[in-house]
């Protein structure tokens, strides 16, 4: 079976400038998140979806960033407008409906702001 | 709420040395606990869980002991291996919170020949 699969692997782009980070689950899972890490912070968890709805936002760093999850296999991370210290790695993981079964990752997306 | 403590890194071993990671956790009811692992340049993959107390995990090596009554699930390896360099992160899901995981900070291992 073909893990979460994100898109692009690696991001570069000048300050100013949206970004689109995409991700695509694995089939059956109904909870998505998005996380981002970098070596001062960590481990953050960003935003998660329940059955495509956004659940917890708390995480979201400022208005510049949003998430949407438009149907069960698609799911977007946006800055706009970007800047140099949205500098990190942005993995999503997704899981199925029981809290006993383990969330599985992405690959995640390098992203580098100029 | 809900969080897990993780032993500080970076924790550096010579090949063959036994490992223990300490992993400690604060949550209500039942949560399932988790050892993941994360390499260079990769995502975190699941090690290995443990959905009830007494519960035992193993993958690879690597074991881990759910043990209620001192709210602990520590990492264990009897002999490592150079390939084992990564950096280890325990994790708690509660039933009580939905689906949300509660990640410890990570601790770096470094295995040398």
């Amino acid at each position: 079976d073909a893990g979460v699969i994100q898109s692009p692997r690696h991001e570069v782009t000048e300050m100013g400038q949206e970004v689109t980070l995409r991700c695509k689950p694995i089939s059956g899972h109904n909870s998505l998140f998005w996380y981002r890490q970098t070596m001062m912070r960590g481990l953050e968890l960003l935003i998660y979806f329940n059955n495509n709805v956004p659940i917890d936002d708390s995480g979201m760093p400022e208005d510049r960033f949003s998430a949407k999850m438009p149907n069960a296999s698609f799911s977007t991370l946006k800055i706009q407008p970007s800047e140099p210290r949205d500098s990190a790695v942005y993995f999503c993981a997704s899981s199925g409906p029981l809290s006993n079964q383990p969330q599985h990752f992405g690959d995640g997306t390098r992203l580098s702001i100029l | 709420g809900d969080s897990v403590t993780q032993m500080e890194g970076p924790v550096t071993l010579s090949e063959e040395a036994f490992l223990t990671i300490n992993c400690t956790y604060t949550a209500t009811g039942y949560p399932s606990l988790f050892w993941y692992v994360q390499y260079p340049g990769e995502g975190l993959q699941l090690l290995l869980k443990a959905t009830k107390a007494d519960d035992k995990g193993s993958n690879k090596g690597f074991e881990a002991t759910y043990r209620k009554e001192t709210t602990s699930f520590h990492l264990e390896k009897g002999s490592v291996q150079v390939s084992d360099s990564a950096v280890y992160f325990c994790a708690l899901s509660n039933p009580n919170t939905g689906n949300q995981f509660y990640f410890g900070t990570g601790t770096s291992l470094t295995v040398i020949p």
